[in-house]
């Protein structure tokens, strides 16, 4: 079962408007979310994270908003730029007899049109 | 600077050859994790370690071993190669307590 959903495989946003991409997950022990971007051949890239205590996190142009009644995670990412064009990531982590892992979904290929 | 590397960053091989990936970090980090990542699937945790001669299998552990002798490296072996191996592996690390793993580059694995 897939713990952790990205359900837009892809997404096509104009330069210089908001892209917003989208994870859902099913397991109320996550405590810990994470997004990742990844460029072709390269490892991924850590962007943005949040707690679950909190329901926003903001660094520069990316925003992370957490809705834990929804189960339910969203990046924002504005004003969009062509070098934000990458498959992005989210990842939830869980603490199980102080075994730390992360639970990845899809992933979701971003592009952005000049 | 410190980084994580991996090698090969590319690898073709034969059905049932043994074949290992490198894994080596310089961030002397604790934690270290191997991940496969296959189309729909995102990135699926294979093996992980939390310190030297810790090992620990992840969900997709089949067919695959790990060893950790020292802090700075973390081999993947895949024991008798199956062309479902056919991937990309992603080796990170992560410091003690912190929150965040930190991944090398790839190895685009081929099974043919």
């Amino acid at each position: 079962d897939q713990q952790v959903k990205q359900n837009s495989p892809s997404l096509s946003v104009q330069e210089g408007r908001i892209s917003i991409l989208n994870c859902d997950y099913t397991n109320s022990m996550f405590d810990y979310f994470l997004w990742y971007k990844k460029y072709p051949a390269e490892g991924p890239t850590f962007l943005i994270s949040i707690s679950s205590i909190k329901d926003k996190n903001e660094d520069g142009r990316f925003t992370v908003f957490l809705n834990k009644s929804a189960k339910h995670l969203s990046l924002h990412i504005v004003p969009s730029q062509p070098g934000d064009s990458a498959v992005y990531f989210c990842a939830a982590r869980s603490i199980i007899q102080g075994a730390q892992k992360l639970v990845f979904g899809q992933g979701t290929r971003l592009t952005i049109n000049p | 600077d410190a980084e994580i590397t991996q090698s090969p960053r590319h690898k073709i091989t034969e059905t049932g050859r043994q074949v290992t990936l490198a894994c080596h970090q310089t961030w002397n980090h604790n934690n270290m994790f191997w991940y496969r990542q296959d189309l729909g699937h995102g990135l699926r945790l294979i093996h992980y370690s939390y310190g030297v001669q810790d090992t620990n299998k992840g969900e997709v552990s089949d067919g695959y071993s790990v060893s950790r002798s020292n802090t700075e490296d973390l081999p993947l072996t895949l024991e008798s190669a199956a062309s479902s191996q056919t991937s990309v592996y992603f080796c990170a690390s992560r410091a003690g307590g912190g929150d965040t793993q930190y991944f090398g580059p790839g190895t685009r694995l081929t099974v043919l």
